[in-house]
C-alpha cells in the first residue's frame, strides 16, 4: 500500500487570505489527483496530475506535481467560504487509488 | 439522473441484522468500486470490479460480501458487523481504459452506516 501523508491535518482561515496544502509520500505514482468532499457528499474530482514539475490552475486554485511525482501541492488565492471543505489528494498507482487522510480546510467570512 | 447514486443514505443496524447497500452508476462505466471512510483515516479501498469481475479483494472480513449483477450496479451485503465497522461507505465508478493511472473515479454521496 502507497502510504500519502497529507499536512496540515486542519486549516482555519479568513475570507481573502491565501492557503497551501501539501501531499507527500515516498512512493512514485504514475498520476496524483485532488478532490474536495463536502459534508455528506462524496469526493468531487478537482484535477489530475501526470507528468513531474507540471502545474494546472483553476480559476483560484493552483496544482502542482513534484518533479520526482512523489509530492504535490494545493494553492488557494483569496480564499473565500466557499472553499470550505475536505480536501484530498490520491495517487495513482496501477489501477489503485490511494487516498491521503485529507486536509479539512475552514474558510470564514 | 446524476452519475452515481447510493441508497441508503443512512443506515442504522444491529450487529445481527442482514441489510445491502447498493450503487448505481448512469455514466455508461465498465469498472465499479466500494471504498470505507473512516473518521480521521485515509479512504479504503474494499473491492473492484471490472466488467463485472471482481479484480479486488483487500483483504476485507467475510462479513462483507459484494455483488455485481451489471456494469451499472454493484451490492455491499453486510451480516454480522461489528461496532468498528461503523464509517461512510463510498460506491465509485470509472472507464477502465488500460491506462489505470488515468481513469477519473465518480464518486457517490455515500451510505453513512452506524452499527450499534
Amino acid at each position: 500500500t502507497q502510504l500519502l501523508e497529507q499536512s496540515p491535518q486542519f486549516l482555519s482561515i479568513q475570507e481573502g487570505e491565501n492557503l497551501t496544502v501539501y501531499c507527500n509520500s515516498s512512493s512514485v505514482f504514475s498520476s496524483l489527483q485532488w478532490y474536495r468532499q463536502e459534508p455528506g457528499e462524496g469526493p468531487v474530482l478537482l484535477v489530475t496530475v501526470v507528468t513531474g514539475g507540471e502545474v494546472k490552475k483553476l480559476k483560484r486554485l493552483t496544482f502542482q506535481f513534484g518533479d520526482a511525482r512523489k509530492d504535490s501541492s494545493l494553492h488557494i488565492t483569496a480564499a473565500q467560504p466557499g472553499d470550505t471543505g475536505l480536501y484530498l489528494c490520491a495517487g495513482a498507482f496501477d489501477y489503485k487509488l490511494s487516498f491521503g487522510a485529507g486536509t479539512t480546510v475552514t474558510v470564514r467570512a | 439522473e446524476t452519475g452515481v447514486t447510493q441508497t441508503p443514505r443512512h443506515l442504522v443496524m444491529g450487529m445481527t441484522n442482514k441489510k445491502s447497500l447498493k450503487c448505481e452508476q448512469h455514466l455508461g462505466h465498465n469498472a465499479m468500486y466500494w471504498y470505507k471512510q473512516s473518521a480521521k483515516k485515509p479512504l479504503e479501498l474494499m473491492f473492484v470490479y471490472s466488467l463485472e469481475e471482481r479484480v479486488e479483494n483487500n483483504s476485507v472480513p467475510s462479513r462483507f460480501s459484494p455483488e455485481c449483477p451489471n456494469s451499472s450496479h454493484l451490492f455491499l451485503h453486510l451480516h454480522t458487523l461489528q461496532p468498528e465497522d461503523s464509517a461512510l461507505y463510498l460506491c465509485a465508478s470509472s472507464q477502465w481504459s488500460g491506462q489505470g493511472h488515468r481513469d477519473t473515479q465518480y464518486f457517490g454521496p455515500g451510505t453513512r452506516l452506524t452499527v450499534l
